[in-house]
C-alpha cells in the first residue's frame, strides 16, 4: 500500500511570491492534515481536511489556505511568502470514519520551503 | 483544547542503558495518545498508541509507553538504547470530541556508542 506522497520535495521561492503544496493521502484514507514544523516553534497544525471540508484549522494568518479534492488529495498554498514560512510542511492521512480506527496519523516525508 | 508537554528539550544515553522520554498531557475525556519519531529530512513515523486497555503500550523498534492516569503521563521507554535510536521523538494526544490531534515541542535524543 502505498503511503503518504507530497510534492514537491524541496523548493525554493523569493518573498512575495506564493506556492503550492501537494498531497496525496493513503489509499482509503478521507482526512488529511497538515502540519508546518520549524526549529523553534516545532510542529504547528494549520488545518484539516474531510470529504472536501475543512473540518479544523490553527492559529495561521489568512495567506493560508487548503483545498480537498473529491479524492481526497489535498494542497495548500501559502500567498504573499515571508521569510518566516520557511519551514517544513507535513501532511498527514488518517481514516477517522472507519471501523476500528483509532485515528494515527501516517505522515509523507514533507515539502521543505526555503523563501529568500 | 488537549494540550501536550514534553518537558526535555534534549535526553542523552549511553548505548546499552535503558532510555526514557517524558510527556504529560490535558485532555478532556479519554485520551488517544501516541509517539511518533522523525529522523533527520523525513516525516513522523508512528511508534505506538496508547488508546484502552493496558497501561503498558509496546510498539515497534522496541519501544513502550506508560500510560498513568493520575500523573496524566504517558512516558516512552526502551529497556537497551541503539545508537540508531537518536533522532527527534514526538508526544502527541488526540481529542475524540473534536478529532484534533496536538503534538508536543519534541525531545531530541542521543545515543552515544
Amino acid at each position: 500500500k502505498a503511503g503518504v506522497t507530497q510534492t514537491p520535495r524541496y523548493l525554493i521561492k523569493t518573498r512575495g511570491q506564493q506556492v503550492t503544496l501537494s498531497c496525496s493521502p493513503i489509499s482509503g484514507h478521507r482526512s488529511v492534515s497538515w502540519y508546518q514544523q520549524t526549529p523553534g516553534q516545532g510542529l504547528q497544525f494549520l488545518f484539516e481536511y474531510f470529504s472536501e471540508t475543512q473540518r479544523n484549522k490553527g492559529n495561521f494568518p489568512g495567506r493560508f489556505s487548503g483545498r480537498q479534492f473529491s479524492n481526497s488529495r489535498s494542497e495548500m498554498n501559502v500567498s504573499t511568502l515571508e521569510l518566516g514560512d520557511s519551514a517544513l510542511y507535513l501532511c498527514a492521512s488518517s481514516s477517522p470514519r472507519l471501523a476500528g480506527n483509532t485515528g494515527e496519523l501516517f505522515f509523507g516525508e514533507g515539502s521543505r520551503l526555503t523563501v529568500l | 483544547a488537549q494540550s501536550v508537554a514534553q518537558p526535555e528539550d534534549q535526553v542523552n544515553v549511553a548505548e546499552g542503558n535503558p532510555l526514557t522520554v517524558k510527556c504529560t498531557y490535558s485532555v478532556s475525556g479519554n485520551p488517544y495518545l501516541f509517539w511518533y519519531v522523525q529522523y533527520p529530512n523525513r516525516g513522523l513515523q508512528f511508534l505506538l498508541k496508547y488508546i484502552t486497555g493496558d497501561n503498558l503500550v509496546k510498539g515497534s523498534y522496541g519501544f513502550e509507553a506508560e500510560f498513568n492516569k493520575s500523573q496524566t503521563s504517558f512516558h516512552l521507554k526502551k529497556p537497551s538504547a541503539l545508537v540508531s535510536d537518536s533522532a527527534l521523538y514526538f508526544c502527541a494526544v488526540r481529542d475524540i470530541r473534536n478529532n484534533d490531534m496536538r503534538f508536543g515541542a519534541g525531545t531530541r535524543l542521543t545515543v552515544k556508542p
